[in-house]
């Protein structure tokens, strides 16, 4: 949605580190949250920030959030052929989550 | 493994028939979700239920309706099927209204 702005594809090697951005208009999320989807598969929690932290690691993913210039991004340490799927980034208004419309990463073996 | 899972896999449909979908929420989750991911798209709310009530509605119109029962199951019903409800259906099931919410694996519906 327009609310919150991704870009479509990404493409690396194995081995190498991924960074999926993300900017966001709505700045009242309590939390910030990274999805995975695998093809015709639903969505896979994969990690989430508190909209006060910077930063959050977890083992080969680290959340970077820039408050002021509402910026979110994902890295992925060491990147797998497994790891090939569209990311989705989420915040939360209200009740309502809203999703931008993924970026599709790539993995070249 | 999330623990919600979604009834049926696949789905087809001509315009104007009605469907049901179906979702199976985790224990003790008091809250499901419904969302609707056209292909290429991020998914679109369409509306949440809490404790058997619905509790906001995204801007889909009044043929969306839903139930939620005590079991932890719901439905998404969807009237007068058009051509543009083709799409992933998607529930997710949260402990309250503002948690995490965790996704079942879809429902792909095609109306032709």
């Amino acid at each position: 949605g327009e609310d919150v702005e991704q870009s479509l594809f990404l493409s690396v090697r194995e081995g190498d580190s991924s960074v999926i951005n993300c900017t966001y208009t709505d700045s009242s999320s309590t939390y910030l949250y990274w999805y995975k989807q695998e093809p015709g598969a639903g969505l896979q929690l994969l990690t989430y920030i508190f909209s006060n932290m910077d930063m959050k690691q977890d083992q080969r993913l680290t959340v970077l959030l820039n408050k002021k210039d509402k910026h979110l991004s994902l890295r992925i340490a060491d990147t797998q052929t497994g790891d090939s799927a569209i990311y989705f980034c989420a915040g939360l208004r209200g009740n309502q989550f809203y999703f931008g419309t993924g970026t599709s990463l790539t993995v070249i073996p | 493994e999330t623990g919600v899972t979604q009834s049926p896999t696949h789905l087809i449909k001509t315009r104007g028939q009605q469907v049901t979908l179906r979702c199976s929420s985790q224990s003790g989750h008091n809250t499901v979700s419904w969302y609707q991911q056209a292909l290429g798209q991020g998914p679109q709310f369409i509306f949440q239920y809490y404790r058997e009530e619905e509790n906001g509605r995204g801007n889909f119109p009044p043929r969306f309706s839903g139930l939620q029962f005590p079991n932890y199951s719901s439905e998404l019903n969807v009237n007068a099927l058009e051509l543009d409800d083709s799409a992933l259906y998607l529930c997710a099931s949260s402990l309250d209204r503002i948690d995490t919410q965790y996704f079942g694996p879809g429902t792909r519906l095609t109306v032709l």
